[in-house]
């Protein structure tokens, strides 16, 4: 199966500086990777996702890029604001089998400094 | 916007109890999911279904069981609770049409095993 490692486990910076979140996967079949965003006492929410036939999508700070050879793909938040402090999972979704399975990173803890 | 909803946000359980989980979702979703998520190990699939009272095994489904009775409706079961089910436990729902979609997360419920 799929296997998601994602780095930093924790990241800090200061506030307007960016900040970058590195995934890499296993199945070259994978073709959806999402990012989502988990505040504290809340559920995972999306933030943006890419598809394997696109190498770089941006949805005002936010921006994913991917590169399908070397199979990673990393999440870039640009300006950073200290509500963009939370935990960062990203993932990955087989394309093969026709299942819906994600398989998820262990996550970033952000941390913007004020 | 698609609403998933956990019927607690805590709950506390003694060794040995059977323990119902519910997740309800308004989006008329085929997939529903059921993870745990613990520090350090990310978010791991226990079970999940592509249709009513149908049922399939993730990747950590020891010690737990499923029913979807309605398609809106996907419970998980602790069949006899133990001190390592000690978690937070998310519920997720997507659509499979239109290719892959992103799952829809549930605020979870922090389940502690006495």
């Amino acid at each position: 199966g799929e296997n998601v490692e994602q780095h930093p486990s924790t990241l800090s910076v200061q506030e307007g500086d960016s900040a970058v979140i590195k995934c890499t996967y296993s199945d070259s079949a994978s073709n959806y990777f999402p990012w989502y965003k988990q505040e504290l006492g809340k559920g995972p929410q999306l933030i943006i996702d890419i598809r394997s036939n696109v190498g770089e999508k941006k949805d005002q700070r936010i921006a994913v890029t991917l590169n399908k050879t070397a199979k990673h793909f990393s999440l870039h938040i640009t300006e950073t604001q200290p509500e963009d402090s939370a935990v960062y999972f990203c993932a990955a979704m087989e394309g093969q089998t026709g299942a819906n399975n994600l398989f998820f990173g262990t996550g970033t803890r952000l941390t913007v400094i004020p | 916007d698609v609403k998933v909803t956990q019927s607690s946000r805590y709950l506390v359980k003694r060794t040995g109890e059977k323990v119902f989980l519910e997740c309800v979702q308004d989006m008329d979703h085929e997939n529903m999911f059921w993870y745990r998520q613990d520090p350090g190990l990310g978010l791991r699939l226990i079970y999940f279904s592509y249709d009513v009272k149908m049922k399939e095994k993730g990747d950590i489904p020891e010690g737990y069981s499923v029913s979807r009775e309605k398609k809106e409706r996907f419970s998980l079961i602790l069949e006899s609770a133990s001190t390592n089910q000690t978690s937070m436990y998310l519920c997720a729902s997507s659509s499979p049409t239109g290719g892959n979609q992103p799952q829809h997360f549930g605020d979870g419920t922090r389940l502690s095993i006495l």
